[in-house]
């Protein structure tokens, strides 16, 4: 069975500061790793995913997130937070095999000050 | 394409009233999911569908909520009756394959009173 985990129910950090969000999954197989964002009163929106190939993903709005097999992480990192940033991010993990569907972490809410 | 898109966007009723959600996912999409998400217990699936089988109700919290998808660009969720629990915000999702990406609706906030 898969399973994620997000440390950290709230992060806050300085406008322009470094954005890092923690993400660890349990996968029998080879996962499947999403990482989506909700603004408030919205639905949820990808932001980027990692299923084969490169380990190091590019998404929207300049965040990123490296797959580590060893650490069995997906961290998610953008260099320099922005106001526009703030909102909350769920971690999410499947497997290629049979009728997995995605399984989401509890989120992590991102404060941003100026 | 529009998206997925659900009705209503809000919703206020009355204890033991019925309240029906509604979604239409995207064309094309087998896969089509309903989530409820609280503050309490983040984000939960409660149904999936494959080509407009239910596939997994395990979480459906109990017979009062029931779902059906009587074609692939339709799906509904029902509440019979409604409690003040039930309050949360509804999402519908779909996907091309169970594993991959789901596309997020704008979601129904529903408050019973």
């Amino acid at each position: 069975a898969q399973s994620v985990t997000q440390l950290g129910s709230h992060v806050s950090v300085s406008e322009g500061a470094l954005v890092l969000l923690r993400c660890n999954y349990s996968s029998s197989v080879p996962p499947y790793l999403f990482w989506y964002v909700q603004y408030p009163n919205q639905g949820l929106q990808l932001l980027l995913k990692y299923t084969t190939g490169a380990t190091l993903v590019k998404g929207i709005n300049g965040f990123e997130a490296e797959f580590k097999k060893s650490e069995t992480s997906f961290h998610l990192t953008k260099p320099s937070a922005h106001m526009s940033d703030a909102a909350e991010y769920f971690c999410a993990v499947s497997e290629n095999s049979g009728y997995s569907t995605l399984t989401f972490g509890k989120g992590t809410m991102l404060l941003v000050s100026p | 394409d529009a998206g997925v898109i659900q009705s209503p966007r809000h919703e206020v009723t009355e204890m033991g009233q019925e309240v029906t959600l509604r979604c239409k996912p995207i064309s094309g999409h087998d896969y089509l999911f309903w989530y409820r998400q609280t503050m309490m217990r983040g984000l939960e699936l409660l149904i999936y569908f494959n080509n407009n089988v239910p596939i997994d109700d395990s979480g459906m919290p109990e017979d009062r909520f029931s779902a059906k998808m009587p074609n692939a660009s339709f799906s509904t969720l029902k509440i019979q009756p409604s409690e003040p629990r039930d309050s949360a915000v509804y999402f519908c999702a779909s996907s091309l394959y169970s594993q991959e990406t789901q596309y997020f609706g704008p979601g129904t906030r529903l408050l019973v009173l």
